[in-house]
């Protein structure tokens, strides 16, 4: 398998720009996840899925997030408008059952100028 | 609030030498801890894992001991190599989410 696969790698916007971010989870994984690095703040879940489905979406910032899984193999993780505090890595991850490991992408580095 | 937390930023070990990684938690519900390690530049990675019904594991050249009377968790690797060298998170999951410490830079000296 080849993992978690996320997109764009790198990301460089203007304050205001919609921003989106993929990601393709492992097949058969039944859990998303997408988190938020930052130095300040560490790992922070914004929102999971499970079965395409949105079960807490209460790590989101502020509706200028938000995210979707139209399919088992695919989500998506939009900003509009992006505002430089944004600027960070955005990981995506999966899981096979909610307490289990999680296998993490190689992140999305967003930068708002 | 619950938190996990680590108890050293950096740590430096010479190549040869075993290495601690040391993680307190607070949620006493946590039944669930896994180790990650992430290289600059990549994503977190899976190390270790243990259950609350275990206090050891052992991997390849890793070692998990988890003790709930204190709420403390490590990680130890054995005969430390350059490519050890990464941020190491402890995560807890109280069947919620994974809560993430913040992170222990290891740094392999030669």
């Amino acid at each position: 398998d080849a993992g978690v696969i996320q997109s764009p790698r790198h990301e460089v916007t203007e304050m205001g720009q919609e921003v989106t971010l993929r990601c393709k989870p492992i097949s058969g994984h039944d859990y998303l996840f997408w988190y938020r690095q930052t130095m300040m703040r560490g790992l922070e879940l914004l929102i999971y899925f499970n079965n395409n489905v949105p079960i807490d979406d209460s790590g989101m910032p502020e509706d200028r997030f938000s995210a979707k899984m139209p399919n088992a193999s695919f989500s998506t993780l939009k900003i509009q408008p992006s505002e430089p505090r944004d600027s960070a890595v955005y990981f995506c991850a999966s899981s096979f059952g909610f307490q289990e490991t999680q296998y993490f992408g190689p992140g999305t580095r967003l930068l708002v100028l | 609030g619950e938190s996990v937390g680590l108890h050293l930023p950096t740590l430096s070990v010479q190549e040869g030498d075993n290495s601690i990684i040391n993680c307190a938690y607070s949620n006493s519900a946590s039944d669930y801890f896994i180790w990650y390690k992430q290289e600059s530049g990549k994503g977190p990675q899976f190390i270790i894992d243990i259950r609350s019904n275990m206090d050891k594991r052992q991997g390849q050249r890793v070692t998990v001991l988890l003790n709930k009377t204190v709420k403390h968790l490590s990680l130890q690797i054995a005969a430390t190599q350059p490519g050890d060298s990464a941020v190491y998170f402890c995560a807890e999951n109280s069947g919620y989410a994974l809560n993430f410490g913040k992170g222990t830079s290891l740094l392999v000296t030669p």
